[in-house]
């Protein structure tokens, strides 16, 4: 079985680009988690999925960070305007759900913006 | 909301000695806690969980120990290899069917051989 697969592995973009990051979650899967990571502020969830509806945005991320779950194999994490803070990994996640709680990670997109 | 606290943000033992992380969590609803493994380069991956309906679970050189009542939780790698060498994160989740996870920052542990 595949696992989560992530696109692109890296991404530069200068200052107020719109960048769309994209996940394919494992199949069969009904969660799906969008998350930052940094060494500062370790793991921030930036969006979660259950069934392709939204169940939590991630609060203090709403004003530049959308996500979209247009069907159940396919996500996409739009940032825009991006700014140079939001430099990290962004790392996608899926679960089965139900009584399955475990999360499989994708090997994350390294963003910089310069 | 839930917060979850790691205490060790590094961690150095000899190979063959245990290593322990230690976390604390705010939320008595809190019921799964899991922990997760990141190697350099690498991306998280799952490598043990206890459930509040117990309060300890072992597998293999990993035991994980619960105690609800100072809502605190740790991972134990006893006989320690270099290739323990990772960051370690622990989590906690509620069953309440709306099940995110609260990650705390993580520990780097270093396995000295």
């Amino acid at each position: 079985d595949a696992g989560v697969t992530q696109t692109p592995r890296h991404e530069v973009a200068e200052k107020g680009q719109t960048i769309i990051l994209k996940c394919e979650p494992v199949s069969g899967h009904n969660d799906l988690f969008w998350y930052r990571q940094t060494k500062i502020q370790g793991l921030e969830l930036l969006s979660y999925f259950r069934s392709k509806s939204l169940m939590e945005d991630g609060g203090a991320f709403k004003d530049r960070f959308k996500a979209e779950m247009l069907n159940s194999s396919f996500s996409t994490l739009k940032i825009q305007p991006t700014e140079p803070k939001d430099s990290a990994v962004y790392l996608c996640a899926s679960r089965l759900g139900g009584s399955s709680y475990e999360q499989y990670f994708g090997p994350g997109t390294r963003l910089t913006v310069l | 909301g839930e917060k979850v606290e790691q205490h060790e943000s590094t961690l150095s033992v000899r190979e063959g000695d245990s290593a322990v992380i230690n976390c604390t969590y705010t939320d008595t609803a809190s019921s799964y806690f899991p922990w997760y493994k990141q190697e350099a380069g690498k991306s998280l991956h799952f490598v043990i969980d206890i459930r509040s309906n117990v309060d300890r679970k072992q597998s293999q050189r990993l035991i994980v120990l619960l105690d609800k009542k100072a809502k605190r939780f740790s991972l134990h790698i006893t006989a320690t290899q270099p290739e323990d060498s990772a960051i370690y994160f622990c989590a906690a989740s509620m069953d309440t069917g709306y099940q995110n996870f609260y990650f705390g920052k993580g520990t780097s542990l270093t396995v000295i051989p």
